[in-house]
């Protein structure tokens, strides 16, 4: 079984160029994350799909962000304009969304460098 | 969400057993535990998730005691590939079907020869 896929892995942009990043996730997985790293801290939770539904986007930056999920399967997150602190290592994670051990599984990062 | 405290960075030894503590003192009646490994350039990946007293997989054990305020993850015999950064997590994945994950810093695991 496939894991959960990103592309690009890197990205190096020029400040207030735009960049969109692809999500796919593991196939039948209805629950599907976004998480970004920026230099030196901690993995940050962005937002939450249940398929093509946010369900939560409380830690998404500002509206320079715009995360999409059209028909319930991939996902992008785009950046516009992009900004010299959205530097960082954006993840993703999908789930099944089963209660009581709901395991989720991440993708392998999109390094984004704005210069 | 319970807060969790783990050490920064642990040292060892290839061919030793690893014990990584962590402490969750608001832990709920709900939450789990949930370990995660992340090596570098990659994503956290799951390792062992359990509730209460003793857990174990292919890879780890997870020991829980009683009041379940702290929680040990057991690596038996490390080796230079288990050198990666060790995420406790404490949440609810019992009543809720799917939730963000917070995550903290982090245990640094560096294995020698």
């Amino acid at each position: 079984e496939a894991g959960v896929t990103q592309f690009p892995s890197h990205s190096v942009i020029e400040k207030g160029q735009t960049v969109t990043l692809r999500c796919d996730p593991i196939s039948g997985h209805d629950n599907l994350y976004w998480y970004r790293r920026v230099m030196g801290k901690e993995i940050k939770f962005l937002l939450h799909f249940v398929k093509e539904s946010k369900q939560d986007e409380s830690g998404m930056p500002n509206n320079r962000f715009l995360a999409e999920r059209t028909g319930g399967t991939y996902s992008t997150l785009k950046v516009q304009p992009a900004e010299l602190e959205d530097s960082g290592v954006y993840f993703c994670a999908s789930s099944q969304g089963l209660a009581g051990t709901d395991t989720q599984y991440f993708g392998p990062g999109t390094r984004l460098t704005v210069l | 969400l319970a807060k969790t405290t783990q050490p920064i960075s642990m040292d060892s030894y290839e061919g030793q057993e690893v014990n990584i503590t962590c402490s969750h003192n608001n832990i709920a009646t709900n939450d789990y535990i949930t370990w995660y490994q992340q090596f570098p350039s990659q994503g956290p990946r799951f390792i062992i998730q359990g509730y209460k007293t003793k857990v174990t997989n292919e890879v780890a054990s997870l020991f829980i005691p009683a009041d379940r305020k702290s929680s040990t993850l057991s690596l038996p015999r490390v080796s230079l590939s288990d050198t990666a950064v060790y995420y406790c997590l404490v949440g609810d994945t019992f009543y809720s079907s799917a939730s963000k994950i917070i995550f903290g810093s982090g245990t640094r695991l560096s294995i020698r020869p």
